[in-house]
């Protein structure tokens, strides 16, 4: 079955911690996308990458990093420097990165602190 | 991206009813894009618009992307007890290649 699998599901973080989210995908999609989830907002894009070695910085990317050295992975590390980083994380592929393109999405982690 | 105006903010429903929302910007799209989301999991794609007036369904889902390219809406038929959840529209501007998306439309059953 082809999809995104995002792990853990459930995720504490303690002061001064970092965390870091998997996301894997077996869609052969090129692009990958990280984003933020909090109650009564609409998604907010964390980090983006388009092609294996290259990602972007969305619109809230202060306090996180993320690497993509595998076409199929992209992990998004929450750094001790994210003061707030209580929200549903969901990571997303699209075939490219191309205007028209549809995201498809994982499942989502919680991530609370301690 | 930018923020899209989607209403209404919250939407109760009584099973059978026909519900519509729907997805308002500021600047041309290209592509309007439907998802829904249950609680603690992922959007899920619904329906996806590439043109103005494109009139598309799923099933007793029926989406339209305006004619001023400015907005979109979303429709739902007869409605039944696991039609509530979150649903997003999302979208790209003609000047942002990124996906734009809205607050979300939460349905709750009735009681």
């Amino acid at each position: 079955d082809g999809g995104i699998t995002q792990s853990p599901k459930y995720l504490f973080r303690k002061e001064g911690q970092n965390v870091t989210l998997s996301c894997e995908q077996n869609l052969n999609h090129d692009a990958m996308y990280w984003y933020r989830q909090d109650p009564g907002q609409g998604l907010r894009l964390i980090y983006y990458s388009q092609i294996v070695n290259d990602f972007q910085k969305g619109d809230i990317a202060e306090g996180y990093s993320v690497s993509r050295e595998k076409k199929e992975s992209f992990p998004l590390t929450v750094t001790s420097a994210q003061k707030n980083p209580t929200a549903f994380y969901l990571c997303a592929s699209s075939i490219s990165g191309t205007r028209t393109e549809k995201l498809f999405f994982g499942s989502g982690t919680q991530l609370s602190v301690l | 991206g930018q923020q899209l105006n989607q209403s209404p903010q919250s939407m109760f429903i009584q099973e059978g009813e026909d519900v519509s929302m729907n997805c308002t910007s500021s600047s041309i799209f290209n592509t309007w894009l439907w998802y829904k989301q249950d609680p603690g999991e992922g959007p899920v794609l619904l329906i996806a618009l590439y043109k103005a007036g494109e009139l598309t369904s799923n099933g007793r889902l029926t989406a339209q992307f305006g004619i001023t390219r400015k907005d979109s809406f979303l429709n739902i038929s007869a409605s039944i007890p696991s039609d509530v959840g979150i649903y997003f529209c999302a979208g790209h501007s003609s000047n942002d290649y990124k996906l734009s998306f809205g607050a979300g439309t939460t349905v709750t059953v009735r009681a």
